[in-house]
């Protein structure tokens, strides 16, 4: 079956960095997203990784190994704004996304 | 990047109404668009695929009687809640696949919050 794992919840300093870790087991791969989502609001996109590797976005990096099927999200100079739950999804075959049930960022100052 | 809106943002309906909420990619087309159910303090929960000029289809468990897509152009896709009783109250996201960008990102409308009395 298909299945994406991520920590449920994590917790982190202000200005420090936080790394959250998403495996994935999809049929076929088309690529992993990484989605913010603040409370009550619709998510938004992050990052999107295909080939091995990381891709540096400002603050934010993500990196994908696809023969481990293991990508993570780096926060470096974390901010209290980045306190939000940070959706994991793997793209599969059919082009359809595959959802983690979301890491909750909690940053305390 | 892409923009996709959501009507209304927030409703509020009698236990059997039906409600109907709209998508629209406001710069793109969209062949395909999705509809999201997500609970408090879950995950999103992939409902159905919309695809333009055809018939949605439908996950497992959600009842296509109940919840009717029509996506009748390539810029509009439509959740008509039927029948609506207090547990669907959810907040519903849209988002849509934009043809003209590589990576079949999915852009998300800002949600409607639906609550059933």
């Amino acid at each position: 079956g298909q299945n994406i794992d991520q920590p449920t919840e994590m917790t982190a300093t202000e200005g420090a960095i936080v790394q959250i870790n998403c495996t994935y087991q999809t049929s076929g791969f088309n690529g992993l997203f990484w989605y913010q989502q603040h409370a009550g609001e619709a998510p938004t996109f992050l990052s999107y990784n295909v080939l091995d590797g990381l891709e540096e976005k400002g603050r934010f990096s993500s990196f994908l190994s696809r023969s481990k099927g293991y990508s993570y999200l780096l926060l470096k100079e974390l901010q209290m704004k980045d306190s939000a739950s940070y959706l994991c999804a793997a793209m599969d075959s059919n082009y359809q996304l595959i959802w983690g049930a979301g890491t909750k960022l909690i940053i305390k100052p | 990047g892409a923009v996709v809106s959501q009507h209304p943002s927030r409703v509020i309906c009698k236990s059997g109404t039906s409600v109907k909420i709209e998508c629209r990619s406001l710069d793109f087309q969209a062949t395909t668009m999705f509809w999201y159910r997500q609970f408090p303090k879950q995950s999103l929960m992939l409902m159905a695929t919309s695809n333009e000029g055809s018939k949605a289809t439908y996950e497992q468990g959600v009842e296509k009687d109940k919840f009717l897509i029509n996506h009748a152009s390539l810029t509009l896709s439509t959740l008509t809640v039927t029948s609506a009783h207090p547990e669907d109250s959810s907040f519903y996201i849209c988002s849509a696949r934009d043809l003209g960008v590589n990576y079949n990102e999915q852009f998300f409308g800002p949600g409607t919050r639906l609550t059933v009395l």
